[in-house]
């Protein structure tokens, strides 16, 4: 079973750039039936899909950060990168990373690995 | 964009049967997955593709999905299961994932 491990500041000034990695072990990164996600959930709340990235470097964005996210991955350290744009008190959250699994046939996707998450808060 | 609405909260006496809904749209036609979220920990799946668990799940937990209406069922609740439950599909109209809001199961 792969693990995930989620890296990065746990405080970010507001109007600066949040960057966080997932680093996978026990196993490559590079497999076709699997896309790795980024989650988020503010203290308090639910959960909300921030994107996904394939091996490959294809994305998919939450419509509703879209402008602000780049998700990007470096198959040969085996590990993902978000970085978030511009951020506000409301991007204050424990931040998730995910093996995101592709059903069969294409019925959907789930989150099947999560890291244990980390904590950023944004506060100048 | 697909909206899943789920009850904030549920309780249920222990060795009962727990019952946590997910409406969306013909959901029928979607693949839903149920996440179970303790007190500072990650979340972890329970129940993917409707009616399947993982590896180690207990049997006590089973989904069903049908309508608009997708349902996580726990039957003999014990203390352990208290949690949030949130669901999740994948919206194929934008390749997006969505999770419902969340449902908090008490064990009274």
């Amino acid at each position: 079973q792969q693990q995930l491990q989620e890296s990065g500041p746990g405080l970010v000034k507001p109007s600066e750039t949040l960057s966080l990695t997932c680093i996978v072990s026990g196993g490559p990164i590079s497999i076709t039936s699997y896309q790795w996600g980024w989650i988020r959930q503010p203290p308090g709340k639910g959960l909300e899909w921030i994107g996904s990235v394939f091996y490959t470097g294809s994305t998919y964005y939450n419509p509703s950060l879209e402008s602000r996210v780049t998700i990007s991955i470096d198959t040969s350290k085996n590990q993902f990168s978000l970085k978030l744009r511009s951020v506000t008190a409301a991007d204050t959250a424990v931040y998730y990373c995910a093996r995101d699994v592709q059903e069969e046939w294409l019925r959907g996707y789930y989150f099947d690995s999560w890291g244990q998450g980390t904590l950023v808060t944004v506060s100048s | 964009s697909y909206v899943l609405t789920q009850p904030p909260s549920v309780s249920v006496a222990p060795r009962l049967t727990a019952t946590i809904t997910c409406e969306g749209d013909n959901i029928r036609s979607k693949s839903v997955h149920w996440y179970q979220q303790k007190p500072g920990q990650a979340p972890m799946l329970v129940v993917y593709d409707d009616i399947e668990r993982p590896s180690g799940i207990p049997e006590r937990f089973s989904g069903s999905n049908s309508g608009n209406t997708a349902t996580l069922t726990i039957s003999r609740v014990e203390a352990g299961d208290e949690a949030d439950y949130y669901c999740q599909v994948w919206d194929s109209s934008s390749d997006h994932r969505v999770f419902g809001g969340g449902t908090k199961l008490t064990v009274l």
